[in-house]
């Protein structure tokens, strides 16, 4: 199925540290969303951007829409042992009649106290 | 919580058995979507339906249908159920308005384990 690239894959760090993560695609979105997903669980939706360029924070992470509507990077500053999971990108685009979600392979996120 | 239900959270059931997942999305969204994640996978897309009419389809297979009903909520059907259909299946909902922007929240999934 199709899906964005994202990376790194995988991620260990300590606590304390900061976190940078992208995702790329070929096509072009309108919208960028990144997930956090922790084991058995459903994604939880962390930011949402929608504009090209645009820079959004939520607590400690920062996300930014790609100048190119093409990619977004997700930051996350000062890790602590509860930002364990995998994080998820989702770009978003609007051909006529649907606004399917098309999902990033996953970060997966260990951070060592 | 997101708003999302999903039930049962947890099935397990039988090769070349059927079953129901049930969503039931956010009070207000139309669209649901329905996704299928593999153990240690991404999120494949299955299928959308807004408002009672399927919108978008992704890699579902010929033995895997959906609905949704005059009261938003969407069935996800799997038949003749096979070891490799063993997943998270997520639903997840928004609200869908031409002008507006939208997210998708998530339920909390049903773990379907096929023996």
């Amino acid at each position: 199925g199709q899906q964005l690239n994202q990376s790194p894959q995988s991620m260990f760090i300590q606590e304390g540290e900061d976190v940078s993560m992208n995702c790329t695609s070929s096509s072009i979105f309108n919208t960028w969303l990144w997930y956090k997903q922790d084991p058995g669980e459903g994604p939880v939706l962390l930011i949402a951007l929608y504009k090209a360029g645009e820079l959004t924070s939520n607590g400690r992470l920062t996300a930014q829409f790609g100048i190119t509507r093409k990619d977004s990077f997700l930051n996350i500053s000062a890790s602590i042992p509860s930002d364990v999971g995998i994080y998820f990108c989702a770009g978003q685009r609007r051909p006529s009649g649907t606004y399917k979600y098309i999902f990033g392979t996953g970060t997966r996120l260990k951070v060592l106290a | 919580d997101s708003g999302v239900t999903q039930t049962p959270k947890h099935l397990i059931t039988a090769t070349g058995q059927r079953v129901t997942l049930r969503c039931s999305p956010r009070s207000g969204d139309l669209s649901v979507y329905w996704y299928q994640q593999s153990l240690d996978q991404g999120l494949q897309f299955l299928i959308q339906y807004y408002n009672g009419e399927e919108r978008a389809k992704g890699n579902i297979l010929e033995r895997f249908s959906a609905q949704q009903f005059p009261d938003l909520h969407s069935e996800l059907n799997l038949s003749s159920l096979e070891l490799g259909d063993s997943a998270l299946y997520f639903c997840a909902s928004s609200v869908e308005m031409d002008t507006l922007n939208t997210e998708a929240f998530f339920g909390q999934g049903t773990r379907l384990t096929v023996v």
